[in-house]
């Protein structure tokens, strides 16, 4: 079965510095990644998807991610964080079965 | 339209109560799912409904009952619940299922908080 890490419950940075979330995965099979945002008392919004075309992807609000195969990684990253990108961020993998499955989230905490 | 609408978005019921969750998509999507968030941790996949078929029950106890009426519309029927049945309920939808191929996204609703008296 296929399964997300996510290392470190709660990241806080200042703003303007660089966000980094990270996310490891297992699975037998090649997976399916993801990373969502939510926001108090909202539903999961997604940030982006790895798709096997590119390891680098890019998602919305200035986020991107690197799918690395040889560390089962696929880590969140965004240049400069803003106060609005304060939220629970989830990473997410899934099969061929339906069977989205997340992290434990990570809240990200953003200090003027 | 891009959204998952679910109604209503709070809902207070005592354990003896019969109550139900709606969920309504109009992109087109033939998978639609239900999942169980407590607070401060992850959703947890309850149900998937691919071509309005059950495809996965997580185990959930028979309180829980799923229904998809048809591709735009996917219910969940509450009945006898427990106080620790209190928690965010999300509907997401994709536009197939993974059985198909290829990588699918989900778009989530806004959830349904649900407390148990």
């Amino acid at each position: 079965a296929q399964s997300v890490t996510q290392l470190g419950s709660h990241v806080s940075v200042s703003e303007g510095a660089l966000v980094l979330l990270r996310c490891n995965y297992s699975s037998s099979v090649p997976p399916y990644l993801f990373w969502y945002v939510q926001y108090p008392n909202q539903g999961l919004q997604l940030l982006l998807k790895y798709t096997s075309a590119a390891t680098l992807v890019k998602g919305i609000n200035g986020f991107e991610a690197e799918f690395k195969k040889s560390e089962t990684s696929f880590h969140l990253t965004k240049p400069s964080a803003h106060m609005s990108d304060a939220a629970e961020y989830f990473c997410a993998v899934s099969t061929n079965n339906n069977d989205m499955r997340f992290g434990a989230g990570t809240r990200l905490t953003v200090k003027p | 339209d891009t959204e998952v609408t679910q109604t209503p978005k709070h809902l207070v019921m005592g354990m003896t109560n019969k109550k139900s969750l709606k969920c309504e998509q109009h992109m087109g999507h033939r998978a639609m799912y239900w999942y169980k968030q407590k607070a401060k941790k992850p959703p947890e996949l309850m149900f998937v409904y691919s071509y309005e078929k059950l495809s996965i029950n997580e185990s959930v106890p028979s309180r829980f009952s799923p229904e998809c009426p048809n591709s735009s519309l996917l219910n969940l029927h509450l009945h006898a619940l427990q106080p620790e049945d209190s928690a965010l309920y999300l509907c997401a939808s994709s536009l197939r299922s993974n059985e198909e191929g290829g990588q699918v996204e989900m778009f989530f609703g806004e959830g349904s908080r649900l407390t148990v008296l």
